[in-house]
């Protein structure tokens, strides 16, 4: 079984609707991380969250909410989708204690927003 | 403020043949750096990570890197490109931000292998 989960895999959704996209890990990693993948820009940080109760806004937060259920959840909402949140998200994980920043990361949810 | 430019965006070489691909770093301390690779449809993997020892680093499925710091260069190689190399390679640098370390990718290489 993967480490790092998410769901749903592909999504496609209209213009103002809101959109949850769930992240689970069974490593035990205190921190997560939500991230965005566009063409030729890599991978842009939206949330991290060190634990339950410590969630920071990363680069791109505008447009999206996080919450942090449990140590081994993580979600991502967009409660007006639009456009240009048409990417690829990735969920990733790191212990703190972990050699010198490595993360894991989940599959990917490829979302379109029409 | 360390940064990353990956520096072709696509490569395409043949079956066999070697594997280069092209990284330079910007940093204001020793850094640690790392290549993940993504193939379609796949999470990002870490294929080797750089972080002050060795400067020749050897990853998984016969991938390596060479940190040289008078370049400031974390060049990907193989030898013998395979098919199953074919997928998007991302050269990353930490920066330590907020008290935890930050990771900043490149925009990414897209390698193809043909027969």
């Amino acid at each position: 079984d993967a480490d790092v989960t998410q769901t749903p895999r592909n999504r496609i959704t209209k213009t103002g609707k809101r959109i949850m996209l769930e992240c689970s890990q069974t490593k035990g990693h205190d921190r997560m991380y939500w991230y965005r993948q566009d063409p030729g820009l890599g991978l842009q940080l939206i949330y991290y969250s060190f634990d339950v109760k410590d969630i920071n806004k990363g680069e791109i937060s505008d447009g999206y909410s996080v919450s942090r259920q449990a140590q081994a959840k993580f979600s991502l909402s967009l409660e007006s989708a639009i456009p240009n949140q048409t990417a690829l998200y990735f969920c990733a994980t790191s212990d703190t204690q972990g050699a010198r920043g490595e993360q894991f990361f989940g599959p990917g949810t490829r979302l379109t927003v029409l | 403020a360390q940064s990353v430019t990956q520096l072709d965006s696509h490569v395409s070489v043949s079956e066999g043949t070697p594997v280069l691909l092209r990284c330079n770093y910007s940093s204001s301390y020793s850094p640690s750096l790392f290549w993940y690779v993504q193939h379609p449809n796949k999470g990002l993997q870490l294929l080797l990570k750089y972080t002050s020892a060795a400067t020749l680093v050897k990853g998984i499925n016969g991938f390596e890197a060479e940190f040289k710091k008078s370049e400031t260069s974390f060049h990907l190689t193989k030898p013998s490109a395979h098919m199953s190399d074919a997928a998007e390679y991302f050269c990353v640098v930490i920066r330590i931000s907020g008290g935890y370390n930050k990771l900043i990718f490149g925009a990414g290489t897209r390698l193809a292998v043909h027969p």
